[in-house]
C-alpha cells in the first residue's frame, strides 16, 4: 500500500545548483499537486496537474517547473536552487482535481545553502 | 486578512479533556470544509470533512457556520495520541459555478495532550 511516494527524503544543495524531486502515485488518481510548507506559513500550492497531459500554476510557482510524465509520475524542478527555496516539499494527488481527500506523500526536507 | 485563518495555539490539555478550534475563512464563495491532521515532521492526513449540518466521527466533531463564516473540530475525551497540529482547510471557486477553484490551508492550531 505505497499510496504517494516522493523521493528523496532529504536533499542539501548549494545556491546555484540544480534538482528534481520526484513522486509517483499507484492509486490511479487523476491529480497531482506539488505544495511546500514552511515554519508559520500554512501549505502553498506551488504547481498542479488536473490530469495526464496537463500543469498549471499554483499560488508560488516562481522558480520551479513541473514534469507530469504520465498519470503516476509528477516531478518538480528546481532549476538553480535558492536559500528562500528551502522548505519541506509535499507531493499529493486525489482522484479528482481538488477532490477530498489528498493523498501526501511523506515529504522531502531541501535545504539550500 | 488572511483567506483561512486559526488560532496557532499551542493548547496544551490534560488526557480526557474537551478541546475545541475554530477556524475562520473570508471568501463566501468557499464551498467546502475540511480538517486535516499533521504529526510533528509528517504529512497533513485527512481526518474529516465538514458538512452545513454538522458531522460526528467517534469523539470528534466538526461544525459548519455558513453565516458566520467559521468551521469548528471538538476533540471529547483526548488521548495523548491525539497530539498534532490540526489544519483547517477550505475549497473554493474561482468562478461561480465552476469547478476551478483552489484548497486553502490554514497554518494549523497545535494540539498538545499531557498525561
Amino acid at each position: 500500500n505505497a499510496g504517494v511516494t516522493q523521493t528523496p527524503k532529504f536533499q542539501v544543495l548549494k545556491t546555484g545548483q540544480s534538482m528534481t524531486l520526484q513522486c509517483a502515485q499507484d492509486m490511479n488518481h487523476n491529480s497531482m499537486y506539488w505544495y511546500r510548507q514552511d515554519p508559520g506559513m500554512g501549505l502553498r500550492l506551488i504547481y498542479y496537474s488536473a490530469s495526464e497531459g496537463t500543469t498549471d500554476k499554483g499560488e508560488v510557482p516562481n522558480g520551479y517547473n513541473v514534469s507530469r510524465l504520465n498519470k503516476r509520475e509528477f516531478s518538480l524542478r528546481l532549476e538553480s536552487a535558492a536559500p528562500s527555496q528551502t522548505s519541506v516539499y509535499f507531493c499529493a494527488s486525489s482522484p479528482q482535481l481538488y477532490n477530498s481527500p489528498l493523498h501526501f506523500g511523506n515529504g522531502t526536507r531541501l535545504t539550500v545553502t | 486578512r488572511k483567506e483561512v485563518e486559526q488560532d496557532p495555539g499551542p493548547f496544551n490539555v490534560p488526557e480526557g479533556a474537551t478541546v475545541a478550534f475554530n477556524c475562520t475563512y473570508s471568501n463566501s464563495a468557499s464551498q467546502s470544509f475540511f480538517w486535516y491532521r499533521q504529526d510533528c515532521r509528517k504529512e497533513p492526513k485527512l481526518l474529516m470533512s465538514v458538512y452545513s449540518s454538522g458531522n460526528e466521527d467517534g469523539r470528534f466533531t466538526a461544525q459548519l457556520n455558513r453565516a458566520s463564516q467559521y468551521i469548528s473540530l471538538l476533540i471529547r475525551d483526548s488521548k495523548l495520541s491525539d497530539s498534532a497540529t490540526y489544519l483547517c482547510v477550505v475549497f473554493r471557486t474561482m468562478n461561480y459555478g465552476g469547478s476551478q477553484g483552489n484548497l486553502i490551508f490554514g497554518k494549523g492550531t497545535k494540539l498538545s495532550v499531557k498525561p
